[in-house]
């Protein structure tokens, strides 16, 4: 069964430092990932995603993420954070092609970001 | 260019009361998902509308029912609330085929 593992339920780092958080997934097919962040209260924002191609990827914010088949994983980074950084991340894969399209996500439960001054 | 809207922002329902969430898709999008988000959790798949049909569904009861306009716009219902439903239920829209779910901020729904 498709599934998305996030091993860290809450991370904090200092503001200035780099961060990483990690990401595994389960599915047969090659899989379209993607990273969300989620601020208190609202919705999801897409980060960054990965469908094919080079296998590190560029988002917003500052965000990169790197796909390693070999190992399953998907994992976040950030150079520098920032305090606005503080929130929740979501990894997911879609799952459930239909035309071609990822008719739905597959969500880890998350990992909380805080940020230290 | 408005993104997805929803609404109400919160609720709050009494058991085996039923309830209606309504979704307005980004501009341009004509597909919507449906998530429910219990607290501590990820957004889990509840179904998807496209040309006003459901085109997949994950795995939750008939209790929980959708709809698609003309306009794309959507309705979820939930029939006989149970505590368990109390949830953040997000709308996500996408243009047809593509694969970048465009997120709303969501309906609060608490069952009391």
């Amino acid at each position: 069964a498709q599934s998305v593992t996030q091993p860290d339920i809450h991370i904090t780092v200092s503001e200035g430092a780099s961060l990483e958080l990690r990401c595994n997934y389960s599915y047969g097919a090659t899989p379209y990932l993607f990273w969300y962040v989620q601020s208190p209260g609202q919705g999801l924002q897409l980060l960054l995603k990965y469908f094919s191609g080079d296998t590190l990827v560029q988002g917003i914010k500052g965000f990169e993420a790197e796909f390693k088949r070999s190992q399953s994983s998907f994992n976040l980074r950030k150079p520098s954070v920032h305090w606005s950084d503080a929130a929740e991340y979501f990894c997911a894969v879609g799952a459930g092609d239909y035309g071609g399209s990822q008719g739905n996500l597959i969500f880890g439960k998350g990992t909380k970001l805080s940020v230290k001054p | 260019d408005a993104g997805v809207t929803q609404s109400p922002t919160h609720l709050i329902k009494t058991r085996g009361q039923q309830v209606t969430l309504r979704c307005s898709p980004k501009s341009g999008h004509d597909t919507v998902s449906w998530y429910q988000q219990a607290l501590g959790q990820g957004p889990q798949f509840i179904f998807q509308y496209y040309e006003e049909e459901e085109r997949q569904r994950g795995n939750f009861p008939d209790r929980f029912s959708g709809h698609q306009f003309p306009n794309y716009s959507s309705e979820l219902n939930v029939n006989a609330l149970l505590l368990g439903d109390s949830a953040l239920y997000l709308c996500a829209s996408v243009l047809g085929s593509g694969y970048e779910q465009y997120f709303g901020p969501g309906t609060r729904l608490t069952v009391t």
